[in-house]
Parts: C-alpha cells; sequence; structure tokens
C-alpha cells in the first residue's frame, strides 16, 4: 500500500514569496490533515479536511495560507506571501476516521516539506 | 484546556540501555486517547500505540513498553535494551473525542549511542 506522498521535499523561498505543497493521502482515507512542525516543537494542526469539507481551521494564518481539498483527495497548501517565522516542516497525514472517530485513530504521515523562509 | 508535555527534551543512552520516556496530559474529556509517535531523521511520523482513557492495561511489544496511569495523568514509554535505530524524537499525542483534536507534546529527541 503506497503511502502519504508529499512534494516538494525541500523548498527555500525569500520572504514575502509565495509557495505552494502537495499532498496524496492514502487512497481511501477520508480525513486529511495539515501540520506545520517548527524546529524543536511537536507538529501544530493547522487544518483537517474531512473528504473536501474543512473540519478544523482554527490555527491557520488565513491572512496568508489557504488550502484546498478538491474531489476529496488530493490538497494543496499555500502560503503567500511568506515570512520568515513561516519556516518550518510542512506534514501532511491521512486516516480512515471519519465524524468523531476523526482524532483517535492511527494517523498516517508523509515525509514532509521543508520550507526555509531567507 | 488539553495539553501534553513532555518534560525531557533530550536524553542520551548508551546501547543496551534500558529508558523511559515521560508524557503527562491534562484534559477534562472522560473519553481520550492517548499516543506515541517516532519521528526517525527521515521525518516521517511513524505510529506505534494507541490507548483509550478507559483501558490502562500496560502494554508490551518487543523491546517496547508502555505505562499509562490515569491516576497521575501520565503514558510513559519505556525501551529495553536500547539500539541504536532507536535514536528519532518521540512523540506523545492526546487525542479527545468531544473537540476532534489531536494535540501533541514538544517531543523528546533520544539519541543511542553504541
Amino acid at each position: 500500500e503506497a503511502g502519504v506522498a508529499q512534494s516538494p521535499r525541500y523548498k527555500i523561498i525569500e520572504k514575502r514569496q509565495s509557495v505552494a505543497f502537495w499532498c496524496n493521502p492514502i487512497s481511501g482515507h477520508a480525513t486529511l490533515y495539515w501540520y506545520q512542525q517548527i524546529l524543536g516543537q511537536g507538529p501544530k494542526l493547522l487544518i483537517q479536511f474531512q473528504n473536501n469539507g474543512v473540519v478544523d481551521d482554527s490555527q491557520l494564518p488565513k491572512d496568508r495560507f489557504s488550502a484546498e481539498r478538491l474531489k476529496g483527495v488530493d490538497s494543496t497548501l499555500k502560503i503567500q506571501p511568506a515570512k520568515l517565522e513561516d519556516s518550518a516542516v510542512y506534514l501532511c497525514a491521512s486516516s480512515t476516521g471519519t465524524g468523531r472517530a476523526m482524532n483517535t485513530g492511527e494517523l498516517f504521515f508523509g515525509e514532509g516539506s521543508r520550507l526555509t523562509v531567507l | 484546556a488539553q495539553k501534553v508535555t513532555q518534560a525531557q527534551t533530550e536524553i542520551s543512552v548508551v546501547e543496551k540501555e534500558d529508558v523511559t520516556l515521560d508524557c503527562v496530559y491534562e484534559t477534562r474529556d472522560t473519553t481520550y486517547y492517548l499516543f506515541w509517535y517516532k519521528q526517525p531523521p527521515s521525518g516521517e511520523l511513524v505510529f506505534l500505540i494507541r490507548r483509550n482513557s478507559f483501558d490502562e492495561q500496560n502494554e508490551i511489544s518487543g523491546r517496547y513498553s508502555w505505562n499509562f496511569q490515569k491516576s497521575t495523568s501520565s503514558f510513559n514509554f519505556t525501551i529495553t535494551a536500547s539500539q541504536v535505530v532507536d535514536s528519532a524524537v518521540y512523540f506523545c499525542a492526546l487525542g479527545s473525542s468531544n473537540t476532534g483534536k489531536l494535540i501533541f507534546g514538544q517531543g523528546t529527541t533520544l539519541q543511542v549511542k553504541p
């Protein structure tokens, strides 16, 4: 079974530029998550989708971050314009859980996209 | 509010030593779930275990064991006879069936030296 795929693995941009990250979850997984992991910290949830609907985006900086999950499969996370503090690893995860079971089961993570903002 | 605390930032041991990673959590939920994930240098978080709040039985899987104590709100992880391949960052996480949120701790970096 193929795992969660993410691209690009690494990206270096200058502040105020834009960047987009792509995630392909495990086939059949209804729930998709984007986490931000700053160096030395635990992952922080940015946005959570169930199929193509947003379940939780309370910690997404909506003035600069946007995400979509068209057709309930692949997802794209965009940052525009980027700030220095956006330097982090952006992790995508998926799970089979839905409803209240969404966060009670195992999450499958991709290898992440490391962003450096200069 | 929910919170996960991993007080140990870094631990260094020599191969074959036993090591325990601490995790303390806070929640007002009566039903919740606790997890441990491993993050090797490749960056991908790997699921290790999930426990629900009604199951306080300790669990052993090979060299790994977990001690869940509701009385102290702790869910500690022990690696017996550590190996170099155990070197990674380990995260404890708390999931709420009420809010649907999964909160991660800050992580403990384990270095196992040969």
